[in-house]
This record gives structure tokens, sequence and C-alpha cells, in this order.
């Protein structure tokens, strides 16, 4: 049974501050990593992909893969009020292309 | 069409009754995936369609909840004699497969069921 483990959260940071989000999973086979945003009451939506080793950055988000840790992160700098929701990472690839998500985590940043 | 696309958007129905739920997902995508999520929270994986293989159907809670999807097109879920836990949100994703890589998927904005 593959599984993906967030820190449950809720985690909340001021504005301004970094979030740090961190995605355990289990499947070593697992070549491509999510994380999606979801504001209550509406579908997720993609934000970052990653599938090598390292560091990748967007904007304000960056995507930190650790495979030999089996570890996946997304840091928020100069987090905003309007990254309050619900991050959810995601976790496919190998020996299939199902993904499979993690529970959340939400993410609340105070003004 | 530009998105994946999901009716009826609100259905509520009375205990015992069936529902169906309808997915169109993006065109000449070839995976198709049904999750639950309740309120507050994670996604409950359902079940997963690829191509013309055999659907992964590991995540349907029981046999009263089936789904069918005709080729690369349209999907369909059922849920027979429905039960008050099963009020949630259906989401249908979509994604376009490319080797291991590349299976970003996108979701619908969902079929939010209330039984009552």
């Amino acid at each position: 049974q593959k599984e993906v483990e967030q820190n449950s959260g809720p985690l909340s940071v001021p504005e301004g501050a970094i979030a740090s989000l961190n995605c355990t999973y289990s499947d070593r086979g697992s070549q491509s990593f999510f994380w999606y945003r979801q504001y209550s009451g509406k579908s997720p939506e993609l934000i970052m992909s990653i599938y090598s080793n390292g560091d990748k950055e967007d904007g304000r988000f960056t995507a930190q893969l650790n495979k030999a840790s089996q570890y996946v992160s997304l840091l928020i700098r100069d987090s905003q009020p309007s990254d309050s929701a619900t991050y959810l990472c995601a976790v496919g690839g190998g020996s299939n292309y199902k993904l499979t998500f993690g529970k959340g985590t939400l993410l609340t940043v105070n003004p | 069409g530009a998105g994946v696309s999901q009716s009826p958007s609100n259905k509520v129905t009375e205990k015992g009754k069936d529902v169906e739920l309808r997915c169109d997902p993006i065109s000449g995508h070839t995976a198709l995936y049904w999750y639950r999520q309740r309120l507050g929270q994670g996604l409950e994986f359902l079940i997963y369609f690829q191509g013309n293989s055999a659907p992964d159907k590991s995540g349907l809670p029981s046999d009263r909840f089936s789904a069918e999807r005709t080729g690369e097109s349209v999907s369909t879920l059922t849920i027979q004699r429905t039960q008050q836990e099963d009020s949630a949100v259906y989401l249908c994703a979509s994604s376009l497969v490319q080797g291991a890589l590349g299976n970003t998927i996108y979701f619908g904005e969902g079929s939010w069921l209330t039984v009552v």
C-alpha cells in the first residue's frame, strides 16, 4: 500500500514569514511529485511539480525533493494571507501512473 | 472542453436512492480518477481508469459504488442505495500520461452530494 504522509497541521505563520510544508512517501519507485493548493470549498489546483532531486523555484514557491530520504517539501516565501489554504502533496510514477495524495496540511497566514 | 467538466454540481437525494455522477475529462487525457472528499477531510481515492487497462477499483468503499468509462471519454460514478455517510464532494480528475513522468492531473469543480 503506497502511502503519502504530510505534517497534519494546522500550520499558522505571520504574513511575510516562510511557510514550510513537508511530505514523505513510502514507494521508493515514485518518480513524480506535486503540490496542490485547495481553498475551502474549491477543487485542488496544481502549484508545483518536481521530478529530480534538489530544488525547484517558481516565484515565491520552492519545492525540494530528496529521493534518498523519500521526502518532498514546499517552501512559501513572503507568505500572504491569500496563501491560506490546504496544501496537498501528491506522488506518482514508478510501477504505475496513479497519483496518491496525502491528507493535506492546512496553512493559515495571519495578517 | 478546456477543463474537466462534472455534473451535477450539486445533488440532494433521499437516503436509499441511487445517484449518478458524470465526468467529462480533458480531451485526449487517457487517465481519469475519481476521489471523494468529506467535509474537512483529505482526498480519498476511489477508482482510476487508464486507457483500455482494467480499472484500479481498490478505493471503492463498498459494492454500492461503481464506475464506468467508455474508452477515453466520459465516466460515470454510480452510488446505489445512498447513505448519509456518502455525503461528500466527489472530485473527478484527468491526466495525459507521458511515461512515468508528467502525469499532472487536473481536477473538475466537483459534484457536491448531500444525502438526507
